[in-house]
């Protein structure tokens, strides 16, 4: 299947600093990219839609000059977690999808905490 | 949106036997549907992908579509400890936007 990776897999931060996370798709082109966040025992839940060379859509209840997406290229989109708190704290998860086939593949995860 | 139901579960099977995973969907325009497992503390991956009526067999899994019932089920033979996760259907197709339920927790125990 084909591969999508995250960087970091784990950060810890301080309180009011910015973190960013990559997603990539290694072995395909992936115009749109899906940003997730789980809190523990919950299911994932969608917090962007991140289409290549346009805006991403955010899902309702989702801060987008909290969360800036940035999907520069077909294999790279960007989640900016701005001025975190403690409250972010929680494992991000991107997936890229597959052209044709709409296949979705998952990152690892980041998980982030903010201290 | 393309709503999915499932089980929340925990669906619990002795080591060895049969688990049947279903999902029931709404949106009759799905064209494929795809079943991830996700490990507690880990990202889902995908297992198996199923686009057309009928039964698509991969190792110890078979994902079974009926379009008009609009179901898909997920078998796991022969069930490992190791299959004890959450399980979660996905429709796709086009446009569609992915978010996810709380999918079926299994638990196979010794």
């Amino acid at each position: 299947g084909a591969v999508v990776s995250q960087h970091p897999s784990r950060v810890i931060c301080k309180s009011g600093t910015s973190v960013k996370i990559e997603c990539r798709s290694l072995d395909f082109q992936a115009t749109t990219m899906f940003w997730y966040r789980q809190f523990p025992k919950q299911s994932l839940m969608l917090m962007a839609t991140s289409n290549e060379g346009s805006k991403a859509t955010y899902e309702q209840g989702v801060e987008k000059d909290k969360f800036l997406i940035n999907h520069a290229s077909l294999t790279l989109s960007t989640l900016t977690v701005t001025s975190a708190h403690p409250e972010d704290s929680s494992f991000y998860i991107c997936s890229a999808r597959v052209p044709v086939t709409d296949t979705q593949y998952f990152g690892p995860g980041t998980r982030l905490t903010v201290l | 949106q393309k709503e999915v139901e499932q089980n929340s579960g925990p669906l619990s099977v002795p080591e060895g036997a049969i688990a049947s995973l279903n999902c029931t969907y709404s949106d009759r325009g799905s064209q494929s549907f795809f079943w991830y497992r996700q490990y507690s503390g880990k990202s889902p991956e995908l297992i198996m992908s199923i686009y057309s009526n009928g039964d698509k067999e991969d190792g110890r899994f078979t994902a079974q579509l009926n379009k008009a019932s609009q179901y898909v089920s997920l078998l796991i033979r022969d069930s490992q400890p190791s299959d004890s996760a959450t399980y979660l259907c996905a429709p796709s197709g086009g446009s569609y936007i992915p978010t996810f339920g709380r999918g079926t927790s299994l638990i196979v125990h010794p």
